[in-house]
C-alpha cells in the first residue's frame, strides 16, 4: 500500500520561503502526477499545483508567481517551494499522487505550516 | 480560476438518500468528464470517493455515485449511514490544465 509523508519546517517567517518534501513509499512516483493541496484552518481545499515525473508542471494561477515544484524520481520524492510567504499561507499542506493528475488517489497525512515571526 | 460552487451544508436521516451539487463552468465541469469527489473527516486527509464523474475507486461503497449534466456535477449517497457524516469536496480538471476545488459541503446525518 502506497504511503505519502510530508516533511519540512512547521514554522516559517513572513517574506521567507516555505519548502516541503513528500516522500512516497510502497509505490513509485514514476508515471504519476504529484500534487500539492493546502487547507487553511476551518476552510476548504486549495489546489496548489502538480508535477509529472518528467518535470512538466502546472500551477494554480493565483500562486504561480511564487510556486516551484520539483521531482526526484531516484529518491521517490517531490518538493514544493513557495516564496514570499505571508500569514495567508498558513495552512495544512497535503501532498497527493494520481495517475492522470486530474484526481488525487493517494494522500499524505498533511503537515501544518504556520507563517509567523 | 474560481472555486466550484457547492452548498455549504446538507443533511439527511439514516437510510435516506442525499445529493450534493457542484456547479462550474464550460471551462471546467462542462469541459471534461474529469470531476472527482472527496470525503474528509475532521482532522483527516481527504479520501477519493468518485473520479471521472462516475467511477468508484476500489473499496468505496456502492452507496456513493456520481453524475453530471452540463456544468453541474452531483454526488449521491444512498442509504445514509452515520459514518458518512463528513465534509465533501468536488474538483474538476480545467481547460488550463489545472484543477479547481469546490468550497466544500458539510454533511450532517441527523
Amino acid at each position: 500500500q502506497v504511503q505519502l509523508q510530508e516533511s519540512g519546517p512547521g514554522l516559517v517567517k513572513p517574506s521567507e520561503t516555505l519548502s516541503l518534501t513528500c516522500t512516497v513509499s510502497g509505490g513509485s512516483i514514476s508515471g504519476f502526477f504529484c500534487s500539492w493541496v493546502r487547507q487553511p484552518a476551518g476552510k476548504g481545499l486549495e489546489w496548489i499545483g502538480r508535477i509529472y515525473t518528467s518535470g512538466s508542471a502546472n500551477y494554480n494561477p493565483s500562486l504561480k508567481s511564487r510556486v516551484t515544484m520539483s521531482v526526484d524520481t531516484s529518491n521517490n520524492q517531490f518538493s514544493l517551494r513557495l516564496t514570499s510567504v505571508t500569514a495567508a499561507d498558513t495552512a495544512v499542506y497535503y501532498c497527493a499522487r494520481g495517475p492522470g493528475g486530474r484526481n488525487l488517489d493517494d494522500w499524505g497525512q498533511g503537515t501544518l505550516v504556520t507563517v509567523s515571526s | 480560476q474560481s472555486a466550484l460552487t457547492q452548498p455549504a451544508s446538507v443533511s439527511g436521516s439514516p437510510g435516506q438518500p442525499i445529493t450534493i451539487s457542484c456547479t462550474g463552468t464550460s471551462s471546467d465541469v462542462g469541459a471534461y468528464n474529469y470531476v472527482s469527489w472527496y470525503q474528509q473527516h475532521p482532522g483527516k486527509a481527504p479520501k477519493l470517493m468518485i473520479y471521472e464523474v462516475t467511477n468508484r475507486p476500489s473499496g468505496v461503497s456502492n452507496r456513493f455515485s456520481g453524475s453530471k449534466s452540463g456544468n453541474t456535477a452531483s454526488l449521491t449517497i444512498s442509504g445514509l449511514q452515520t459514518e458518512d457524516e463528513a465534509d465533501y469536496y468536488c474538483s474538476s480538471f480545467t481547460s488550463s490544465h489545472t484543477v479547481v476545488f469546490g468550497g466544500g459541503t458539510k454533511l450532517t446525518v441527523l
